[in-house]
């Protein structure tokens, strides 16, 4: 079976400093990977997904960058942390010819301070 | 601009009876339609999907109403539980595109 792997669980954080989320997916091959926002009292917003090693796109204008070093490995990363980057960030996976079913991570909560 | 909207942020419901979730969707292209739950600090998990060529989905205690004409769909909970308190969110996505996920709304079962 797949699982979806997300470290840290939490994360505090000053400001200026920056950020590494590593996502990584078992059981599965050619996974299409997602990184998502959940902001406080907000939906889940979509930062960045990749259908392939080193294919990264962005869904909105922002602080953060994504990569895909590996087939099922997903990293957000930010050189700059700002205090509006707080939230609860999460990784999800699809099968290859699909984004419909998209399984989540556990997430982690970034505080920026 | 909100493509799926959840008007209710929250939800209150007895133990035992039904819960009763809306959403509504401005892009009359989508044709395949999830609802997701949330317990606090953990990912989202996929609960019931419905695509566009049927009109009612069921699965166990859930059952997914979608009605195109009106661009509005529904999840019901029959019997409620207490576990069942959680976010849900609701989503949709486009000929296989990119899910577009509502705000979600939180729904409380009370013993």
């Amino acid at each position: 079976s797949q699982t979806i792997h997300q470290w840290p669980a939490t994360l505090v954080q000053p400001v200026g400093s920056p950020l590494s989320l590593e996502c990584t997916v078992e059981g599965t091959s050619n996974p299409n990977l997602y990184w998502y926002r959940q902001a406080a009292g907000r939906g889940l917003q979509l930062l960045f997904y990749s259908v392939g090693i080193g294919q990264i796109s962005s869904e909105v204008p922002q602080n953060l960058s994504a990569s895909r070093p590996q087939d099922r490995q997903f990293i957000l990363s930010s050189k700059k942390l700002l205090l509006s980057d707080s939230g609860f960030y999460l990784c999800a996976w699809s099968q290859y010819f699909s984004y419909n079913e998209q399984f989540f991570g556990p997430g982690t909560r970034l505080t920026v301070l | 601009d909100q493509q799926v909207k959840q008007n209710s942020p929250s939800l209150s419901v007895q133990e035992g009876r039904i819960s009763i979730l809306n959403c509504d969707y401005t892009n009359s292209m989508f044709d395949y339609f999830l609802w997701y739950k949330k317990y606090p600090a953990e990912g989202p998990t996929f609960l019931i999907s419905i695509s566009s060529i049927k009109d009612k989905n069921e699965d166990g205690r859930f059952t997914v109403f979608l009605n195109k004409s009106a661009k509005h769909l529904s999840l019901h909970i029959v019997p409620s539980q207490p576990g069942d308190s959680a976010v849900y969110f609701c989503a949709a996505s486009e000929y296989g595109n990119k899910l577009v996920f509502g705000a979600g709304t939180i729904l409380r079962v009370k013993s």
